[in-house]
C-alpha cells in the first residue's frame, strides 16, 4: 500500500542535542510538507518542499532544517536553537501544490 | 489577517443525532477549503474539499460541508452520526496552495452511547 511512513513514532531529545525525524513517501509525490501541532493550536507549517533539492520555510522555520536529497524523503532536523520543541510532528504529501494532502501518523517528540 | 476560525473546541452529540461543525475563514477572495478528521495519536485524513462549482460537497463516511460565500463558512455535518466519528475535526484553507495552507485549531468530537 502507498503511503508516508514517519519515524520513530516517540522521539525524546536532551538538552542541546540536535534530532532528526524521519519522513519517507511511497506515493510518488512531488511536494512534501512538515507540520508541527500543539494542543489547541491546530496545525502549522514548518517547512515545505515543492521538487528534489529545494525547499522553503514556513510560517515557524526558526530551530529546524530539512534536506530533500530524494523525492521520497524529507526529513526534519529539530535543532538545539529550538527551544520548545515539544509537540507532535507531521509529515504529509501532495502530487502537486493545490491537490490535497495525505498525511503519516506522526512523531511525537520530547524533552528529557 | 487571513484567518480560520472552527468556533466551537469541544462538541458532545449522541449516537445517531446530527451533527455540524462550524468553520469561519476571513480571506479576500474565496480559498480552497478542506476538512480534515484526525483519530488520537495519527494523521490526518481528508474529509472533503471544495475548490469551485455546487457549494454542497459529499465527502467520506457520510459528511458533506457547504460553501457559503456570503457568511464566509464552510461548515461540515452528518445526518446521523457513529461513535467512530469521534475524533478531531480540522477546517483548512489555502488561497493559492498548500504552501499557504492556514488550519483552524480544530474541534474535539465526543459521541455519548
Amino acid at each position: 500500500d502507498g503511503g508516508i511512513t514517519q519515524s520513530p513514532k516517540y522521539l525524546f531529545r536532551k538538552e542541546g542535542q540536535n534530532v532528526t525525524l524521519s519522513c519517507e513517501q511511497n506515493l510518488n509525490h512531488d511536494a512534501m510538507y512538515w507540520y508541527r501541532q500543539d494542543p489547541g493550536q491546530g496545525l502549522r507549517l514548518i517547512y515545505y518542499s515543492q521538487i528534489v533539492n529545494d525547499f522553503q520555510k514556513g510560517d515557524i522555520a526558526e530551530g529546524y532544517s530539512v534536506s530533500r536529497e530524494k523525492k521520497e524523503s524529507f526529513p526534519l532536523t529539530v535543532t538545539s536553537a529550538q527551544k520548545n520543541p515539544t509537540a507532535f510532528y507531521l509529515c504529509a504529501s501532495s502530487p502537486g501544490v493545490v491537490q490535497p494532502q495525505h498525511f503519516g501518523d506522526g512523531t511525537r517528540l520530547s524533552i528529557l | 489577517a487571513q484567518s480560520v476560525t472552527q468556533p466551537d473546541i469541544h462538541i458532545t452529540v449522541s449516537e445517531g443525532a446530527s451533527l455540524e461543525l462550524r468553520c469561519n475563514y476571513s480571506y479576500g477572495a474565496t480559498p480552497y477549503l478542506f476538512w480534515y478528521v484526525q483519530s488520537p495519536g495519527q494523521g490526518l485524513q481528508l474529509l472533503l474539499k471544495y475548490f469551485s462549482g455546487d457549494t454542497l460537497v459529499q465527502g467520506i463516511k457520510g459528511f458533506e460541508a457547504e460553501f457559503k460565500r456570503s457568511q464566509s463558512s464552510f461548515n461540515l455535518r452528518k445526518p446521523s452520526v457513529h461513535w467512530s466519528d469521534a475524533a478531531e475535526y480540522f477546517c483548512a484553507v489555502a488561497l493559492y496552495n498548500n504552501n499557504d495552507m492556514r488550519f483552524g485549531a480544530g474541534t474535539r468530537l465526543t459521541v455519548k452511547p
